[in-house]
């Protein structure tokens, strides 16, 4: 999906590792989000950065930290991974008036 | 408490049906509300509304945005196979970070 990447674009770890999913951008944009998607419960917001140098939490954080690590890149890191963070997680960018532009995810399994 | 609630939330019809898909919200700083077709990977834009009452087109899609009532409809004429996707509808929250709220989705299936 042109614009924005996302690697790894699968991954399964065991309960307790830790790694990092990232995302970068060409596209030029302020604003970067990450979303879990779960059956039946739609897209997610776990944190959001509305520019570079800032981040807050979305919806549902707990067990999740980013890092804006300039203007196109930003990572989110599961220090303890756990069965419940079982989903997809798709990054998103945006600028002025714009709709987000989604990457094409990353499908992680916890064991 | 900020939410989107979209019906039905699964829909199988036959090619050449016309189908109308709902998207109801009650958020606070209401912006725009937006579109989405997910087929295996990432969600792809279709439309944004911001405005009541202005109808917009693209091809057999088009959709509409009711800000008294508080919805929006997405039709689908002449469907076809490729038109099977999940659609999404998100209200764009904005108080200067574009923060979406998104329904479940509607699963639809076109069958030939």
């Amino acid at each position: 999906n042109a614009g924005v990447t996302q690697t790894p674009k699968f991954q399964v770890l065991k309960t307790g590792q830790s790694m990092t999913l990232q995302c970068a951008q060409d596209m030029n944009h302020n604003s970067m989000y990450w979303y879990r998607q779960d059956p039946g419960m739609g897209l997610r917001l776990i944190y959001y950065s509305a520019s570079e140098g800032t981040t807050d939490k979305g919806e549902v954080p707990n067990g999740y930290n980013v890092s804006r690590l300039n203007k196109r890149e930003f990572s989110l890191r599961l220090e303890s991974a756990a069965p419940s963070q079982t989903s997809v997680y798709f990054c998103a960018v945006t600028g002025s008036n714009q709709p987000q532009h989604f990457g094409d995810g990353t499908r992680l399994s916890i064991l | 408490e900020d939410k989107v609630v979209q019906s039905p939330l699964s829909l199988v019809v036959h090619e050449g049906d016309t189908v109308t898909l709902n998207c109801s919200y009650e958020v606070t700083n209401f912006r725009s509300l937006l579109w989405y077709k997910q087929e295996k990977k990432a969600p792809t834009f279709l439309f944004m509304l911001t405005s009541s009452g202005i109808e917009k087109k693209s091809g057999r899609l088009s959709s509409i945005l009711d800000k008294k009532e508080l919805f929006s409809i997405l039709n689908i004429t002449a469907t076809q196979t490729g038109d099977s996707a999940i659609y999404l509808c998100a209200a764009d929250t904005t108080s200067g970070t574009y923060k979406y709220i998104f329904g479940t989705g509607t699963r639809l299936k076109v069958l030939a």
